[in-house]
């Protein structure tokens, strides 16, 4: 049973270019989260998503950024026109529950670098 | 909002001691408590995970304390080895039982 898949690993964009982060959850997890950790801060909770929903995006920049979950494939974090501060790495988390109580899993996380 | 700091930011110990590491958050309204281990590169590996009804939650070598009340929690390495080096973080969950907010972590180091 594989674990939460992201890809890519690490991503250089330059300024103004678009990035695809995906992530694939664990097997029988139909609950998404991505989490973005900036360098020397924690990690901050994005979007909380559900297979076709977007349940919580309260923690997401209001521009440039969008997140999906479709029906089928992964779940997308596409950020438009980065910009520097953008540089980060992006984790996504899988749950069976929307319910913490059951356990997160994380991925390994895409380390964006914006040039 | 829930704010969550870990103290020390950073600890170098020779292999063997006993160590805490500590965790505080200014919400004491919280559905459970976690504590999570990062390694360089890498994802976060769950460690130990307190319901907000515990009061500690034990794996191996490691133990880890809630106090709700106080707003702390406390992880606890015994013995401790050259493999153990990486940044601990705990995160804190909110009632509404979905969503983490984490400490900026402790970088352990552990020489032999």
């Amino acid at each position: 049973n594989a674990g939460v898949m992201q890809n890519p690993r690490h991503l250089v964009r330059r300024r103004g270019q678009e990035a695809r982060l995906r992530c694939s959850p664990m097997k029988g997890h139909s609950h998404v989260y991505w989490y973005r950790q900036l360098p020397e801060e924690g990690l901050k909770f994005m979007v909380y998503l559900q297979k076709e929903n977007i349940i919580d995006e309260s923690g997401m920049p209001k521009e440039r950024f969008s997140a999906e979950f479709p029906k089928e494939g992964p779940s997308i974090l596409r950020i438009q026109q980065v910009v520097r501060g953008d540089s980060a790495a992006y984790f996504c988390a899988s749950s069976p529950r929307r319910d913490t109580n059951y356990g997160y899993t994380f991925g390994s996380g895409t380390r964006l670098t914006v040039v | 909002k829930q704010e969550v700091t870990q103290i020390p930011a950073a600890l170098s110990v020779p292999e063997g001691e006993n160590l805490v590491l500590n965790c505080s958050f200014t919400d004491s309204a919280i559905y459970n408590l976690q504590w999570f281990r990062q390694d360089p590169g890498k994802g976060l590996t769950s460690l130990l995970l307190i319901q907000s009804s515990q009061r500690e939650q034990t794996s191996g070598r490691l133990n880890a304390s809630l106090d709700k009340s106080s707003g702390r929690s406390t992880l606890y390495i015994a013995a401790s080895q050259p493999g153990d080096s990486a940044t601990y973080l705990c995160a804190a969950s909110p009632n509404s039982g979905y969503a983490l907010n984490f400490g900026k972590g402790t970088s352990l180091l552990v020489t032999p």
